[in-house]
């Protein structure tokens, strides 16, 4: 256990709807990244925060937004649901000052119908 | 674009076997290839490896990297059916904000 967690675990939305995804980091760290996983797929690199701005981002829509707080936890916000989006969203945590070591939560399985 | 190419995609092997995983890439401004292990939900971490010709170790585990021919590979020796999980392999360039890109990952199923 990393120490990260993600919740909803689970969720079922119907194209078109919108969704939130929260992530709390693990104890101390600053920095928040979210990666989209598809079946039989590697995890894909959507964005990071890092004191509360975005601080890069992989080849991702508009829809795709996030947040993080003060408090370093995190939400992904996806917007116009399409089928392509049904994936295991994971977020990982990290120093930056050690950004290589990114501690992974459990993930969000999203099922677009 | 940075890539990860992991072969082979699938490999099934009895308990005691060793295998060995590959891991090829094409990164601008290489920082660190990364191995983790997948069983359920959240990859954990396994090694981080910088250096060429450094071998890591962790009890059954291996990795070593090679900066030149740009790949790398992990060993398992003495395999369990414990082992039996998807590993990804991930590199990280310099200047990407520690973003991190993912090869399709290796099943492996260890079978009694």
């Amino acid at each position: 256990e990393t120490g990260v967690t993600q919740s909803p675990t689970h969720l079922i939305k119907t194209r078109g709807q919108q969704v939130t995804l929260r992530c709390s980091s693990q104890s101390g760290h600053n920095t928040v990244s979210w990666y989209q996983q598809a079946l039989g797929q590697g995890p894909q690199f959507i964005f990071q925060y890092y004191r509360e701005e975005e601080n890069g981002r992989g080849n991702f829509p508009p829809r795709f937004s996030g947040l993080q707080f003060p408090n370093y936890s995190s939400e992904l916000n996806v917007n116009a649901l399409e089928l392509d989006d049904s994936a295991l969203y994971l977020c990982a945590s990290s120093l930056a000052s050690a950004p290589y070591e990114q501690y992974f939560g459990p993930g969000t399985r999203l099922t677009v119908t | 674009e940075d890539k990860v190419v992991q072969s082979p995609l699938s490999l099934v092997v009895h308990e005691g076997d060793t295998v060995t995983l590959n891991c090829s890439y094409e990164v601008t401004n290489f920082r660190s290839l990364l191995w983790y292990k997948q069983e359920k939900k959240a990859p954990t971490f396994l090694f981080m490896l910088t250096s060429s010709g450094i071998e890591k170790k962790s009890g059954r585990l291996s990795s070593i990297l090679d900066k030149k021919e740009l790949f790398s590979i992990l060993n398992i020796t003495a395999t369990q059916t414990g082992d039996s999980a998807i590993y990804l392999c991930a590199v990280e360039g310099v200047g990407a904000n520690s973003k991190l890109t993912f090869g399709k990952g290796i099943t492996l199923s260890v079978r009694p």
